[in-house]
């Protein structure tokens, strides 16, 4: 079974500065996808950024970039000039391909400080 | 186009008493699955439909069941609640089985006392 590991339950980071948030997961298969999820307290759960484990090359989505390690099982988050509005906890996830389970880290409390 | 909307918001039912939570996916998206989310043990998948057929279940007992309609609307019942299936339950939705984006709904809050 895959497991997914989040060894920081609460970060804080000052507004415009730059945070990691570290995820590793373990699995024996060679074909999945990696997500991180923010979920505000509004309660839903936000596709932050996806990364293809085929793929080499480490997802971008504007503020927010992964550091996709294969071999290692590592998938951290990089959150770069941050904004109050990014304050919510954030959810490593692993799901097979082909499968639509996800299995979900137990999260990171992310405080912004002003 | 609207998102994932689930019924009710929330919910406070009697230990024993039986639940259905219902879930309307996006248009268009044919899989539907469902989590719980508590405190203690995060977020654990419950089951996946497609088509109106269970593709997947977790580890949760035999109280905890599910189903699709031919619309892709899905509800989950839970019966003789118990107070630890106190939690929120999160419905995803998404185009097909294998989806790279599966698309959250705002959740049930169930309180059971």
């Amino acid at each position: 079974a895959q497991t997914v590991t989040q060894s920081q339950p609460e970060m804080s980071v000052q507004e415009a500065e730059t945070v990691t948030l570290s995820c590793t997961y373990d699995t024996s298969e060679s074909d999945y996808y990696l997500f991180w999820y923010k979920q505000p307290p509004s309660r839903q759960m936000i596709l932050v950024i996806r990364q293809e484990a085929y793929k080499q090359q480490n997802a971008t989505e504007n503020r927010f970039s992964v550091n996709f390690q294969k071999a290692a099982k590592s998938f951290s988050l990089k959150i770069s000039d941050s904004q109050l509005g990014d304050a919510a906890m954030y959810f490593c996830a692993y799901r097979n391909r082909g499968s639509e389970k996800l299995v979900f880290g137990k999260g990171t409390k992310l405080t912004v400080n002003p | 186009k609207a998102g994932v909307t689930q019924t009710p918001r929330y919910l406070i039912k009697t230990r024993g008493q039986q639940v259905t939570l219902s879930c309307s996916p996006i248009s268009g998206h044919r899989s539907v699955s469902w989590y719980q989310q508590t405190p203690g043990q995060g977020l654990q998948f419950l089951f996946e439909y497609f088509s109106e057929t269970q593709r997947n279940k977790g580890n949760f007992p035999g109280r905890f069941s599910g189903r699709q309609f031919s619309n892709s609307r899905s509800e989950m019942n839970v019966s003789t609640l118990e107070l630890g299936d106190s939690a929120l339950y999160l419905c995803a939705s998404s185009l097909r089985t294998g989806s790279t984006e599966a698309f959250f709904g705002q959740g049930t809050r169930l309180t059971v006392v």
